[in-house]
């Protein structure tokens, strides 16, 4: 099994741009949900989803957009890149949504000038 | 919603020293609270994980405390070596719950 991953490793985008970051898990989980990480504030939740076609928004959701169209998929969208988005993202899956181990990609590091 | 508090920020400890990291949480329903490691440069990973029913788990050289009705649990590492050396986060969730909700992270450094 590949677990979770992720594509891009790295990306730099210009104020403006959008973008795609895939995710992809082959665990079979029914929950996946998006982080960032910036320094000093931890894993931040944008989205998850608790199955294909559910999605909803977590702490961060602004600027950023998702869709779950099968269940081993969760894209996250910028719509127009800001500076502030500057972060890594992580994407997780989980067998369960509250209690359950997440299982992280190995992260995008995203830079927007 | 839960809000999930973590300290120190940074810690560093000598070679065969004990650490501990310290959360608090403020939804009194969370009742699984898992710790995970990030080493540099990699993915967070699960370490260990305590739930309600029970006060203290042990796995090794850590081990993870909780006092329900203070709404506080702890990471304790014994005997640190090179390899603690790493981001460690707790996080707070239960059940029904959408969403694990994590603290803001603790940089251990272990000196040799």
């Amino acid at each position: 099994n590949a677990g979770v991953t992720q594509t891009p490793k790295f990306q730099v985008l210009k104020t403006g741009q959008s973008m795609t970051l895939q995710c992809a898990q082959d665990m079979n989980h029914e929950y996946m949900s998006w982080y960032r990480q910036d320094p000093g504030m931890g894993l931040r939740l944008i989205h998850y989803s608790v199955g294909a076609g559910i999605t909803d928004q977590g702490e961060v959701p602004n600027g950023y957009n998702v869709s779950r169209s099968t269940t081993e998929d969760f894209p996250l969208r910028l719509l127009s890149a800001a500076p502030s988005q500057t972060s890594v993202y992580f994407c997780a899956s989980s067998y369960s949504r509250g209690r359950g181990q997440r299982y992280f990609g190995p992260g995008t590091r995203l830079t927007v000038t | 919603g839960e809000n999930v508090e973590q300290h120190p920020s940074t810690l560093s400890v000598q070679e065969g020293d004990s650490a501990v990291i310290k959360c608090t949480y403020s939804d009194s329903a969370s009742n699984y609270f898992p710790w995970y490691k990030q080493e540099l440069g990699k993915r967070p990973q699960l370490i260990i994980d305590i739930r309600s029913n029970v006060g203290e788990k042990k796995d090794q050289r850590i081990a993870v405390t909780l006092n329900k009705t203070a709404k506080h649990f702890s990471l304790h590492i014994t005997e640190t070596q090179p390899e603690d050396s790493a981001v460690y986060f707790c996080a707070a969730s239960w059940e029904g719950a959408q969403k694990l909700v994590f603290g803001q992270g603790t940089r251990l450094t272990i000196n040799p």
